[in-house]
């Protein structure tokens, strides 16, 4: 099944809004938690992360909240601008042995209205 | 930043074609990964190593092979290929802090 969840494949966020985007997991074994930036085509890039340990981290305009006990994280972007249009990936790696994989859900498409 | 390339960037080919796509890593990272991604399904982890001669089994591994030579090179091959592996294949490579780079992705269309 799918480990990493994103139940809205797409929001719509005026422009000057904060955009809001959720990800929900299975395992609470994961240990590092990030979002990514895609656009139609193109090689996701990486945006922000966390480690299992920080409930919070600040970059610029954006924030991961990492909630443990309910398996989820999420990301917002405040002063939401035109350029944010993209899909955003979150995704999460489960450390096992030295082997590990980042697992991403299956993206939402953010389009902000001007 | 990493630099991950790939090649070829689009490639096309016919039902029962044998294909490889090449990736390779400058930046001396120990992990690389294959994976795919499709309409509605996002990105799908095929093959990844944690280094050359190492191989480690993705989600959906099913049709291909991948090999490590070195360091730096990792190659996905399609020794049959069927419509169904028509895709847009990323590599991509990370280093010991979880931080992971993607190439600029292959297009291959499988007639």
């Amino acid at each position: 099944g799918q480990q990493v969840k994103q139940s809205s494949p797409s929001l719509t966020v005026q422009e000057g809004g904060i955009s809001i985007l959720n990800c929900d997991y299975e395992n609470d074994m994961f240990d590092y938690f990030a979002w990514y930036k895609k656009y139609p085509d193109n090689s996701p890039t990486l945006l922000i992360s966390v480690r299992s340990n920080v409930d919070k981290r600040e970059d610029g305009r954006l924030t991961v909240f990492l909630n443990k006990s309910g398996k989820h994280f999420s990301l917002h972007i405040t002063a939401s601008q035109p350029e944010d249009t993209a899909v955003y990936l979150c995704a999460a790696i489960m450390n096992q042995g030295g082997s590990a994989k980042l697992i991403f859900g299956e993206g939402t498409k953010l389009t902000v209205s001007s | 930043e990493a630099a991950v390339t790939q090649s070829p960037r689009n490639k096309v080919t016919v039902t029962g074609g044998n294909v490889t796509l090449s990736c390779r890593q400058t930046n001396s990272h120990n992990y690389m990964y294959w994976y795919r991604q499709d309409t509605g399904h996002g990105l799908r982890l095929i093959h990844y190593s944690y280094g050359a001669g190492n191989l480690q089994i993705g989600d959906v591994p099913d049709g291909y092979k991948a090999t490590r030579t070195t360091q730096e090179d990792f190659f996905l091959l399609l020794e049959l290929a069927s419509p169904s592996q028509t895709s847009l294949y990323f590599c991509a490579s990370r280093d010991s802090s979880y931080e992971q780079y993607f190439g600029p992705g292959t297009r291959l269309t499988v007639l």
